[in-house]
């Protein structure tokens, strides 16, 4: 009965490098939401992807960041050319196909960026 | 934008004492969602709420949808240790245009629960 899952926990990065963050919703969802936490902040919406579509890309900064959710395989979160302002704990959620405000998330990506 | 207010913003109380926290926006809201974070963890669903006036409770939490839609209060009775963590309203946003999907979360109200 495994739940949301995220890897790696976490990842050290320096300026410049790519950040690819895996996400594997619970079994038989298929919604995953990532997320963005800033220390002693709330979860601040990135994106919502069902299967090899993008449904709302609203919180996504505009450059260097993008998401995929294949048909087979996990969800991907990619952020090309890191900053150290995208240090943060990344989670992924995920949703049963109708109900996709009751959402249940991942332990999360915690990324530093040296 | 749509904001979610939390208060207090943290909480220091005795084991076996209740605890009481709200969460107030100036919008209003059709769904409220509570959640708690442990350290080093993802949030966990406690509550979810549908219905203005509706009361659900989960064990010893209890949680209210406000009559005005501008607000929800969660209550924890005879705190335990394990209560320990980080309390986040949420909700999805209202007379957007996008998806049911994007939710807004509070800041939180941290709690600390004393043996």
């Amino acid at each position: 009965n495994a739940g949301v899952m995220q890897n790696p926990r976490h990842l050290v990065r320096r300026r410049g490098q790519e950040a690819r963050l895996r996400c594997s919703p619970m079994k038989g969802h298929s919604h995953v939401y990532w997320y963005r936490q800033l220390p002693e902040e709330g979860l601040k919406f990135m994106v919502y992807l069902q299967k090899e579509n993008i449904i709302d890309e609203s919180g996504m900064p505009k450059e260097r960041f993008s998401a995929e959710f294949p048909k087979e395989g996990p969800s991907i979160l990619r952020i090309q050319q890191v900053v150290r302002g995208d240090s943060a704990a990344y989670f992924c959620a995920s949703s049963p196909q109708a109900v996709s405000y009751e959402q249940y998330f991942g332990p999360g990506t915690r990324l530093t960026v040296t | 934008g749509q904001q979610l207010n939390q208060s207090p913003q943290s909480m220091f109380i005795q084991e076996g004492e209740d605890v009481s926290m709200n969460c107030t926006s100036s919008s209003i809201f059709n769904t409220w969602l509570w959640y708690k974070q442990e350290p080093g963890e993802g949030p966990v669903l406690l509550i979810a709420l549908y219905k203005a006036g509706e009361l659900t409770s989960n064990g010893r939490l209890t949680a209210q949808f406000g009559i005005t839609r501008k607000d929800s209060f969660l209550n924890i009775s005879a705190s335990i240790p394990s209560d320990v963590g980080i309390y986040f309203c949420a909700g999805p946003r209202a007379n957007y245009g996008g998806s049911q999907g994007n939710l807004i979360f509070g800041k939180g109200t941290k709690l600390s629960v004393k043996p």
